[in-house]
């Protein structure tokens, strides 16, 4: 699975948007981008996935560049709950796991 | 309903005692995962099951050893607890670990176990 750099620590005013930016510059054409979450002393959390186009849920929203070398994860109005680590993570599909590789993740703090 | 459930929560015990964690998920999910998070934060599998198979072990002391009665329930049983196992312990589930369908492999995880050797 390729690699993916994050930014150590992010802040982000209350109401705003925030931007999660990720790079995979290795990512290969079958892996997929995943961004999960982890709140304080509580379990990750899926947020949302992509392959080649940009994606958007109730979470949030996940631009995918054309030449998938890097991703931003925009979480459009920031509230003091989203505080947590977000982690971007390339996952191979199509292969016999689908273990997940945890890197260090951005810590996001929103603040009023 | 809680989907994936961790018990107990909270474990404190000596060196050398042996404890078991069960999980269980109620999402009809055929994959189960066991996690570390050590005191550092690093987040690393331990083990997965595939309808009650093993399909990944990564490198962890054979006193780890994880039971899986069925598909629903993925147990970590530990032997000769050390300090160093002291950490947070999560358990997930997805619908299948392989596929090209990038749903199939979003991991639901549980509340975790903090676990306390002393």
């Amino acid at each position: 699975d390729a690699k993916t750099t994050q930014p150590p620590s992010m802040d982000c005013a209350e109401g705003r948007a925030a931007n999660l930016p990720c790079n995979h510059s290795t990512i290969s054409g079958n892996e997929y981008v995943y961004w999960y979450r982890q709140i304080h002393s509580q379990g990750p959390q899926y947020i949302i996935h992509g392959l080649k186009n940009n994606e958007t849920n109730e979470m949030a929203s996940l631009i995918i560049t054309e030449d998938r070398k890097s991703s931003t994860l925009i979480l459009p109005h920031a509230t003091l709950r989203d505080t947590a680590v977000y982690y971007c993570i390339a996952l191979l599909y199509g292969g016999s796991q689908g273990n997940l590789i945890f890197g260090k993740g951005t810590k996001l703090s929103v603040k009023p | 309903d809680t989907a994936v459930s961790q018990t107990p929560k909270y474990l404190v015990t000596q060196m050398g005692n042996d404890k078991s964690i069960k999980c269980e998920q109620n999402l009809g999910h055929d994959t189960m995962y066991w996690y570390k998070q050590d005191s550092k934060k690093f987040l690393k599998i331990m083990f997965s099951y595939n309808n009650k198979e093993l399909i990944i072990n990564e490198t962890v002391p054979n006193r780890f050893s994880p039971k899986s009665p069925d598909k629903a329930h993925l147990n970590l049983h530990i032997n000769s607890l050390e300090l160093g196992d002291s950490a947070v312990y999560f358990c997930a589930s997805s619908p299948r670990s392989s596929g090209r369908d990038g749903a199939k492999n979003i991991q639901y995880f549980g509340a975790g176990t903090r676990l306390s050797v002393l």
